[in-house]
């Protein structure tokens, strides 16, 4: 069964202290990684898809790697406005081979930048 | 280009009754994804619809369902409410089936009493 073990669950950073998320999996087919970003009562946002080990992504302070076992999510220099839930999704085979798609999510990193 | 709209977007239902959510996905979206997130459960997986079929189901039992419709709009169906059942509901659009990239609606906030 497809896993996705995010870590730490809850950070907590003052204003400038740099840090990094972790999102590990046991998946068989992988597709694609997926960050997303998630404020209190609000749908996820989109922010990155990582295909293959060794690929990254930036934005702005965001920063996403991706090994063959797991994916990081780096924020350099944060501010308030990045406190949010960061979500990690793999996208696999339901079946071996087969080409219909299912998002699994872990669970979430909620991400508190204090001023 | 608007977003993923889902109505309502907060319901309050007895246990036993049926409900039915909404979801208008990106125009130009024929993929609409459903999910329940719960704080336990975090974001699973329910349905994807694709032209106008159900492409793949996640593991709930059959009193969850939906549709879609030829213009892509999207609604799911609860029936026999039970308590377990609150939880938020997320419609994601993407332009064709399991398609890399999903953008999520704002969610439905389904509350069982």
């Amino acid at each position: 069964e497809d896993q996705v073990t995010q870590s730490p669950e809850a950070l907590r950073l003052q204003e400038g202290e740099s840090s990094s998320l972790n999102c590990s999996y046991t998946v068989s087919g992988l597709r694609g990684l997926f960050w997303y970003r998630q404020d209190p009562g609000k749908g996820p946002e989109f922010l990155f898809t990582l295909y293959s080990a060794g690929e990254e992504k930036e934005k702005e302070r965001l920063k996403a790697t991706l090994t063959k076992k797991e994916s990081f999510l780096h924020i350099t220099a944060p501010k308030p406005e990045d406190s949010a839930t960061y979500l990690c999704a793999v996208q696999a085979s339901f079946k071996s081979g087969g080409s219909n798609y299912k998002l699994t999510f872990g669970k979430g990193t909620l991400l508190t930048v204090n001023p | 280009k608007a977003g993923v709209t889902q109505t309502p977007r907060y319901l309050i239902k007895t246990r036993g009754q049926q409900v039915t959510l909404s979801c208008s996905p990106i125009s130009g979206h024929r993929s609409v994804s459903w999910y329940q997130q719960t704080p336990g459960q975090g974001l699973q997986f329910l349905f994807e619809y694709f032209s106008e079929t159900q492409r793949n189901k996640g593991n709930f039992p059959g009193r969850f369902s939906g549709r879609q419709f030829s213009n892509s709009r999207s609604e799911m169906n609860v029936s026999t409410l039970e308590l377990g059942d609150s939880a938020l509901y997320l419609c994601a659009s993407s332009p064709g089936p399991s398609t890399y990239e999903q953008y999520f609606g704002p969610g439905t906030r389904l509350t069982v009493t």
